[in-house]
């Protein structure tokens, strides 16, 4: 069936190292990809998202990559911080649209990563 | 963007009662989603809540376990009945309109 899975479940860096968080998926019918941050006692956190248009997106210290032919999607964060160590959480939106044209609730999750940054 | 509010935050219940989680989204928002999140899990849709119509639920789901309402377009409800230890989870809902989510309820049945 449709999934979104990640390749690590754990990740371990170093203070102002680069981060690269994995995703990989299985229906290539998506059309939107979102990522999220999650810390302990606390609901997801929206970082990121990109649409299957794209191949690249950037916000502030954060990149997505999203490779279509593979069906491959990346979360990069530089210069990583302490405050950075959560859960990183891949969805795909499958594609469902309310009547203003944009959906983004009935998501897909991968498994998650976490993500441990040392001082 | 839209504010996502749940109640209660968490809660200790005991096995086979039942736990009424409400979600309070403030804008009208056409869809509302419920997920659950089990420890050391990632989240799973159980159902979309849809004003004027019963909700759709996901495999694995069903409504006389996770009655939902939705009385109007701003609020919904879930219930997980007749708890035992492995309703023990994070529920969380969402809106279609926004890709965020509520702080979640955190319920534990003992």
């Amino acid at each position: 069936g449709e999934s979104v899975g990640l390749h690590l479940p754990t990740l371990s860096v170093q203070e102002g190292d680069n981060s690269i968080i994995n995703c990989a998926y299985s229906n290539s019918a998506s059309d939107y990809f979102i990522w999220y941050k999650q810390e302990s006692g606390k609901g997801p956190q929206f970082i990121i998202d990109i649409r299957s248009n794209m191949d690249k997106r950037q916000g502030q210290r954060v990149t997505v990559l999203l490779n279509k032919t593979v069906k491959h999607l990346s979360l990069q964060i530089a210069a990583t911080q302490p405050g950075d160590s959560a859960v990183y959480f891949c969805a795909e939106n499958r594609g469902l649209t309310n009547a203003g044209g944009t959906s983004y609730g009935k998501l897909t999750f991968g498994q998650g990563t976490i993500l441990t940054v040392h001082p | 963007s839209a504010v996502i509010s749940q109640k209660p935050s968490r809660d200790i219940c005991q096995r086979g009662t039942s736990l009424t989680i409400q979600c309070q989204v403030d804008s009208q928002v056409t869809m509302m989603f419920w997920y659950r999140q089990q420890p050391g899990q990632s989240l799973t849709l159980i159902a979309t809540a849809n004003q004027g119509s019963e909700a759709t639920y996901e495999s694995g789901f069903v409504i006389d376990k996770f009655p939902i309402s939705r009385p109007n377009l701003t609020f919904s409800t879930l219930t997980v009945s007749n708890m035992s230890p492995e309703d023990s989870s994070i529920y969380l809902c969402s809106a279609d309109t926004e890709a965020f989510f509520g702080q979640g309820t955190r319920l534990t049945v003992v």
